[in-house]
């Protein structure tokens, strides 16, 4: 199976700052890699595919990089909102599994 | 507009069985792998099975091969999730997901861009 390790796990960070996520793969994934974003008690929502694609509706402020083992997700201008578990997810190849995310607090 | 609804979680005896089913709406189901991934309290997601668009073909993470099956109904455009011999360790919220295109191989399967509001599953004595 295909470990996904996220760091950090928590990232405390203000209003209006740019943050960085990465994510790696333990082995080569190309480029199919996903990103959500979770709130408590919701479901996952889904930011970008495919490393660097955004999802219809996503604000721009959220930007996806990487190929192979190693991704990143930005965030620019962080709002209120932004505030929330991120998860990045293979979908290479079956079992799809997921980084264990970055939960991003208020500072 | 694209809508999943699950329904059938709730409270079950370790060694119990549950059958979860996720009402898909506002896409052409049939065209389109479905998911299940879980989410236990306070910790990250974990995929659990996929099937293809017919039916045909189905998916499994070891934790659950054995124990669970996934189904489809296309004439109802419904997804079931059929839980036996189940654990505590099974105790999460299970999501049903859509596949975000509608092709035949397996990286898309995995790929979700719709999910469902979940449904509890506590697995107690």
């Amino acid at each position: 199976d295909i470990q996904m390790t996220q760091s950090p796990s928590s990232l405390s960070a203000s209003v209006g700052d740019r943050v960085t996520i990465t994510c790696r793969a333990s082995q080569g994934i190309s480029n199919y890699l996903a990103w959500f974003q979770q709130k408590p008690g919701k479901a996952p929502k889904s930011l970008i595919y495919a490393a660097s694609s955004l999802q219809s509706g996503v604000p721009s402020k959220f930007s996806g990089s990487g190929s192979g083992t190693d991704f990143t997700l930005t965030i620019s201008s962080l709002q209120p909102e932004d505030f929330a578990t991120y998860y990045c997810q293979q979908y290479n190849s079956s079992p799809y599994t997921f980084g264990q995310g970055t939960k991003l607090e208020i500072k | 507009e694209v809508q999943l609804v699950e329904s059938g979680g709730g409270l079950v005896q370790p060694g119990g069985s549950l059958r979860l089913s996720c009402a898909a709406s506002g896409f052409t189901f049939s065209s389109y792998a479905m998911s299940w991934v879980r989410q236990a309290p306070g910790k990250g997601l974990e995929w659990v099975s996929a099937i293809s668009g017919s039916g045909g073909s189905t998916y499994y993470a070891d934790s659950v091969k054995g124990r669970f099956t996934i189904s489809r109904d296309n004439s109802k455009n419904t997804l079931y999730l059929q839980m036996n011999s189940l654990r505590a360790e099974d105790t999460a919220v299970y999501y049903c997901a859509k596949a975000q295109w509608a092709c035949s191989s397996t990286s898309c399967y995995g790929l979700f861009d719709y999910w469902g509001q979940g449904t509890l599953v506590t697995v107690s004595s």
